[in-house]
């Protein structure tokens, strides 16, 4: 699959669960982006990363943790959650580390938090 | 960071008929103006965008236009079809981080047949 691929597609979990989201680019981009998409809320930035090094933490709580291990992987690593945490997460990527370029998105994975 | 507002925050129209969608934005240094489309169960992509040394843009059926002096942008749907029917955000940006990376809350066009 082309441009930005996300797994899973669909992720149930219980509050005590350790589970991880996988982001993967194939787009030669060097920007990586995290963002919440909740119910009637608009898009919220969580993290930037910029050739691999992180960028952007926008007050994100510790329950949520980000790593990076190269420029087309991305990782979001989610542990102790709570039902608010409910929601689309999706991934983007940009071709350069400014905020002027195209963001690419991925298909998001459907989180559901019991 | 930016303060982004769109409205309407939902815009139902007859097929054929043409749909405006505003976004206006806080920062005046503000010099980069996308607008993007999610569909039902989709991926947001950008459908157009809009520098600020531009004043309007066009792309066959869609047009975005500026007013940096009123700190307002438009994205402007003629001749919609049910295809058009999706979720518009707008996303107004600053050079200058990525702190100033906020999209407004959506708009839901519908177009009915």
């Amino acid at each position: 699959e082309t441009g930005v691929t996300q797994t899973p597609r669909h992720l149930v979990m219980g509050m005590t669960n350790k589970k991880s989201l996988k982001c993967e680019q194939h787009l030669g981009h060097n920007a990586m982006y995290w963002y919440k998409q909740s119910a009637k809320k608009p898009l919220e930035l969580m993290f930037v990363y910029s050739l691999e090094e992180r960028v952007e933490n926008n007050s994100v709580p510790s329950r949520f943790s980000p790593e990076c291990p190269n420029s087309s992987h991305l990782f979001l690593h989610l542990h102790t959650l709570q039902p608010e945490d409910s929601a689309l997460y999706l991934c983007a990527s940009s071709q350069e580390s400014g905020s002027l370029n195209e963001q690419f998105f991925g298909p998001g994975t459907r989180l559901t938090v019991l | 960071g930016e303060n982004v507002e769109q409205h309407p925050s939902t815009l139902s129209v007859q097929e054929g008929d043409s749909a405006v969608i505003k976004c206006t934005y806080s920062d005046s240094a503000s010099n980069y103006f996308p607008w993007y489309k999610q569909e039902l169960g989709k991926r947001p992509q950008l459908i157009i965008d809009i520098r600020s040394n531009v004043g309007e843009k066009k792309d066959q059926r869609i047009a975005v236009t500026l007013n940096k002096t009123a700190k307002h942008f438009s994205l402007h749907i003629t001749e919609t079809q049910p295809e058009d029917s999706a979720v518009y955000f707008c996303a107004p940006r600053v050079n200058s981080g990525y702190s100033t990376l906020t999209f407004g809350k959506g708009t839901m066009l519908l177009v009915s047949p």
